[in-house]
């Protein structure tokens, strides 16, 4: 079974550019999350979709970040002007839905340096 | 709504147990516990459902309180390859799936 994948590996932009991750689930995983880490800390949640539709995006910056899942499967997260404070790993991870006792699997993530 | 964990970073020689702890202020659906090594993405280590719930395979096992409101990682026997950060994650419904700050575990020969 292909895992989860996500491009580019690495970004590196300058600050009040724009930049946008892709993301490939797990054939049939209906929810997907994306997930940023900053260097030494948990994974913070930005956006879970089901399907294409959006189940929480409480803690997304809405005023720079955007994430769409067209058709319910691919996915992009979109930032726009970034930030230094940006930088970070963006996780994505997708899950079966319905059923609580499922696990979420995750992508390789991809590196954003915001010079 | 971000769970709790601690500590934050445990050193231990080879064969030396340790525990980690995760809990929130409100009684949850589930814990997933993950590790992660440097530069990798975080992997599945088991979830758990039920109050009072136990689980674990070789020597990582896990328990979920009664309440649901804590649950403690345990790793016993350590060997090198446990080295990594543990993370909790926890959900309170609609999947919605989020993690704590995690804990550093070092494990030197």
């Amino acid at each position: 079974e292909a895992g989860v994948a996500q491009s580019p590996r690495y970004k590196i932009i300058e600050k009040r550019q724009s930049v946008a991750f892709w993301c490939n689930p797990i054939s049939g995983h209906a929810t997907l999350y994306w997930y940023q880490q900053i260097l030494g800390q948990g994974p913070k949640l930005l956006i879970q979709f089901q399907n294409n539709g959006v189940v929480d995006d409480s803690q997304l910056p809405k005023d720079r970040f955007s994430a769409e899942r067209l058709k319910g499967v691919d996915s992009t997260l979109k930032i726009q002007p970034a930030k230094l404070e940006d930088s970070a790993v963006y996780l994505c991870a997708s899950r079966k839905t319905g059923n609580m006792n499922t696990e979420a699997f995750f992508g390789q993530g991809t590196r954003l340096t915001v010079v | 709504q971000q769970p709790v964990q601690s500590p934050q970073a445990v050193i231990l020689r080879e064969g030396e147990d340790a525990v980690i702890n995760c809990s929130s202020s409100k009684a949850l659906y589930s814990v997933h516990w993950y590790r992660q090594k440097h530069g990798e993405a975080p992997v599945f280590l088991m979830i758990l459902l039920k109050g009072g719930e136990q689980k674990g395979h070789d020597k990582i096992s896990a328990s979920f309180n009664e309440k649901k409101q804590q649950s403690s990682l345990y790793l016993t026997a350590s060997q090198l390859s446990y080295s990594g950060t543990y993370f909790c994650g926890t959900e309170k419904g609609a999947q919605k799936l989020v993690f704590g700050q995690g804990t550093r575990l070092t494990i030197n020969p």
